[in-house]
């Protein structure tokens, strides 16, 4: 079992460009997460989807959108990237919400210019 | 408002010697309560959990974390460090009911030989 994988694990864009970071799972998750860490400041939510079909806010959505695509995999587009958003990105997925843990994947370093 | 606190930015203890990773909590009713661990340029690995039941909870590599409802808490033990126990650490907690878990702001651990 691969667990969860992220792609790209790097990334480097211009401030107004667009991208979608790219997370599957392959262990039959019904939840899964995307999570952004900047120094400092810990895992912070950005959007999560508690089961196929459905996505709803996390603590920081501004400036991202993401797509449940199917039960395995879960995209988080940046639509007009700004330097703020430099930070590393997480995607996680748990058997279900709550008490379950979760399994995260390696992480993209984004930097906006 | 749901927070998360790690009092300690960073935590060194000589190998052999026993550790303690502080965290605490403020998240009404009655939260699930993780610990994750980071190793560099790597994703959060889970350690460890608080359901319900015996306030003494063992996890992976030889850690426990003991909860302490009373004060809130719910600190990261080992009785004997190893310098490969060297990371980033993660309390999190997910209030119940919650889609998401809240995280500290992380403590970086240093086991020195």
């Amino acid at each position: 079992n691969a667990g969860v994988t992220q792609t790209p694990k790097f990334q480097v864009l211009k401030t107004g460009q667009s991208m979608t970071l790219q997370c599957a799972q392959d262990m039959n998750h019904n939840s899964m997460y995307w999570y952004r860490q900047d120094p400092g400041m810990g895992l912070r939510l950005i959007y999560y989807s508690a089961s196929e079909g459905t996505t709803d806010k996390g603590e920081v959505p501004n400036g991202y959108n993401v797509s449940r695509l199917n039960k395995r995999e879960f995209s988080l587009r940046l639509e007009s990237a700004a330097p703020s958003q430099t930070s590393v990105y997480f995607c996680a997925s748990s058997e279900e919400r709550g008490s379950y843990e979760q399994y995260f994947g390696p992480g993209t370093r984004l930097t906006v210019t | 408002a749901q927070s998360v606190a790690q009092p300690e930015d960073q935590v060194n203890v000589a190998e052999g010697n026993p550790l303690t990773v502080k965290c605490t909590y403020s998240v009404s009713g009655n939260p699930y309560l993780f610990w994750y661990v980071q190793y560099p340029n790597r994703g959060l690995q889970f350690l460890l959990k608080y359901i319900t039941g015996d306030n003494l909870v063992k996890g992976s590599y030889g850690f426990e974390a003991e909860f302490n409802k009373s004060q809130t808490s719910f600190h990261l033990k080992k009785p004997s460090a190893l310098v490969s126990d060297s990371a980033l650490y993660f309390c999190a907690v997910s209030p119940t009911g919650a889609n998401n878990l809240f995280f500290g702001t992380g403590t970086r651990l240093t086991v020195i030989p």
